[in-house]
């Protein structure tokens, strides 16, 4: 079954520190790559998405992903992040076969101030 | 403009009850989603509607679960006979139509607690 992975559950740094979250999916067709954000006690928003064209997106932010087809992934990064990037990322992954859209279990991320 | 709402915010439910869950999308969006995010878990997909298709109802843990939704607007969930593993925040997005959309538009979400 087509499936999207989220290696780290809970992501721990300090200001200024980069990051990079990693995100896999296992389906071989054409796929539509997602990030979402939800800070605490807001809705869940699109950070950035990858459709076609360059494998790397920009984002809101600062942050950025970068669509690898050969590794079927699609990993976040952030060169420098701030005590404000705490929050729940999660991975979505549209495969083109259909319109469902499936989301990774999240990765919390603390930023320690 | 107004975004994708959903009532109640919170719900306290006995188990074996019926409750149903509602989702205004935004205007014009022809695809709706449903969610259910469990304690510490991701997001599972249950349901998809989408313009005049039939929707995709794979998700759907158990016969217990249906959806609804009246044309290209409001939604409603509903888990009969409600088990204490329904407990969970539910979800509903919205989506523009267009190939190149699929960018979700999510609700506050409708937590349900059933004891």
């Amino acid at each position: 079954a087509q499936s999207v992975s989220q290696h780290n559950h809970h992501v721990i740094l300090s200001e200024a520190a980069s990051l990079e979250l990693g995100c896999n999916y296992s389906y071989g067709g054409t796929v539509n790559l997602f990030w979402y954000v939800q800070y605490p006690g807001q809705h869940l928003q699109l950070l950035l998405k990858y459709f076609s064209g360059d494998p790397l997106v920009k984002g809101i932010k600062g942050f950025e992903a970068e669509f690898i087809k050969s590794k079927f992934s699609f990993n976040l990064r952030k060169p420098s992040v701030q005590w404000s990037d705490t929050a729940e990322y999660f991975c979505a992954v549209r495969m083109n076969r259909d319109d469902k859209i499936i989301f990774g279990k999240g990765t919390r991320l603390h930023i320690l101030p | 403009g107004a975004g994708v709402s959903q009532s109640p915010s919170n719900k306290v439910t006995e188990k074996g009850k019926d409750v149903e869950l509602r989702c205004d999308p935004i205007s014009g969006h022809t695809a709706l989603y449903w969610y259910r995010q469990r304690l510490g878990q991701g997001l599972e997909f249950l349901i998809y509607f989408q313009g005049n298709s039939a929707p995709d109802k794979s998700g759907l843990p158990s016969d217990r679960f249906s959806a609804e939704r009246t044309g290209e607007s409001v939604s409603t969930l509903t888990i009969q006979r409600t088990q204490q593993e329904d407990s969970a925040v539910y979800l509903c997005a919205s989506s523009h139509p267009g190939p190149l959309s699929y960018e979700q538009y999510f609700g506050p979400g409708t937590r349900l607690t059933v004891t």
